[in-house]
This record gives C-alpha cells, structure tokens and sequence, in this order.
C-alpha cells in the first residue's frame, strides 16, 4: 500500500520565516508534486520533480521552491513567508509506468502564517 | 495549458438520487481524465478514472462518461448514501505518467438523509 507522508499536520510560522514541509513517499515512485489547496480554488500545483535532482514549475510556484535530493524526499520551502500563504499544503507522488498515472497524496500540512 | 471548469460547486441531493457533476476542459491533447473524492479531513482518493480511447467507464454506483468531441467529462453517483458525502475533484492531463494533473475547483457534495 502507497504511503506519503508529511511532517507536519499543523504549522505555525511567522512573516519573513523561512519554512520547510516535508514529503517522503515509500513506493519508489518517480514523480512527487506540491499543490496548495484554498477553498474554491481546488488544487492548484506549486511544482513537480520527475527525477531526483529534476524540477519544474507547476502553475503557481512564485514565492515558493523544491529540493530533491533523494527519490523518496521532496521539500518545498518558503523563502520569506508572508500571510497570503497560508493554506493546505498537500504532497503527492505518482510512478511512471504505463497506465499507472494514479497521484496518492501525503495528509496535508495547514500552515498558518501570522 | 489547460483548463479545467468544474460544476455545480456545491450538490445537495436527497439520499438513494442521483448525482451528477460536470467538467470541461480545454486542451485537445489531454486524454486522461481522473476523479478524486476528499473526505473531510482527509486527503484525496482517486475513485474513478477514464481514458480517451472509451466513451463510460463504471463501477458499482459511480461511472464516468466522457465526450471528446465537447470536451467535457461527468461523474454519475446513483444510490447515493452518506458516506458519499464529501468534495470531488475532476482533473485532466496528456496521461503520460510524468504528467501534471490539472484539477478543477471541486464540488461539494452533500448526501441529505
């Protein structure tokens, strides 16, 4: 069974603070994506790693980067974060065989920036 | 990119109807077309899912149809109970593995006993 996990449930940061989240999938899957996800907006991806060391822009990814270092683990971080980031931050991983296109996603991490 | 528009927003349909939720999208190359159900609190499952080579694809008491030729996709509950209650999220993309989903803004569902 596919497991993603993130580390936080609940995170409280202030402005200009620099945060982590954390994503570890233990599937050996290729692909790991950021989405953030606001009521009426649905979810919309930050960005998208295919590749240890790979990354690409997802649709809204100012004000945000990633870090891959190894397959399992991808990071998002927020440089400066300021209080139009807060919201529900999901993590999700996907493998890249055939017809295998299924994303399962960690928990969720709410940050709340003050 | 694409486009995804998803309808209504909110649903609220007596228990035992039918529900039905809608998406267009907007890029002709996408032809993978997943539907995912997030529980509160939870994180979300994919339930259903169509590729384009097939017109309905079903499951027990969901099935999703898709027209290409429109470019939309819909996802039909019948029988609907109350742990159907949840939001549904449509999404769409070249179905490629290393592809992005592009999601709709979900619907709200709400099963009324």
């Amino acid at each position: 069974d596919v497991k993603v996990t993130q580390s936080s449930r609940y995170l409280v940061k202030r402005t200009g603070e620099k945060v982590f989240l954390e994503c570890v999938q233990d599937m050996d899957h290729e692909n790991m994506f950021w989405y953030r996800q606001d009521p009426g907006l649905g979810l919309r991806l930050i960005y998208f790693s295919y590749d240890v060391k790979m990354k690409e822009k997802g649709d809204i990814p100012e004000g945000y980067s990633v870090s891959r270092e190894k397959k399992e683990r991808f990071s998002l971080i927020l440089e400066s974060a300021s209080t139009n980031q807060t919201s529900m931050y999901l993590c999700a991983s996907s493998s890249d065989g055939a017809h295998t296109d299924t994303q399962y996603f960690g928990p969720g991490t709410r940050l709340t920036v003050l | 990119g694409e486009n995804v528009e998803q309808h209504p927003s909110t649903l609220s349909v007596q228990e035992g109807d039918s529900a039905v939720i809608k998406c267009t999208y907007s890029d002709s190359a996408s032809n993978y077309f997943p539907w995912y159900k997030q529980e509160l609190g939870k994180r979300p499952q994919l339930i259903i899912d169509i590729r384009s080579n097939v017109g309905e694809k079903k499951d027990q008491r969901i099935a999703v149809t898709l027209n290409k030729t429109a470019k939309h996709f819909s996802l039909h509950i019948t029988e609907t109970q109350p742990e159907d209650s949840a939001v549904y999220f449509c999404a769409a993309s070249t179905g490629e593995g290393n592809e992005k989903l592009t999601f709709g803004t979900g619907t709200r569902l709400t099963i009324i006993p």
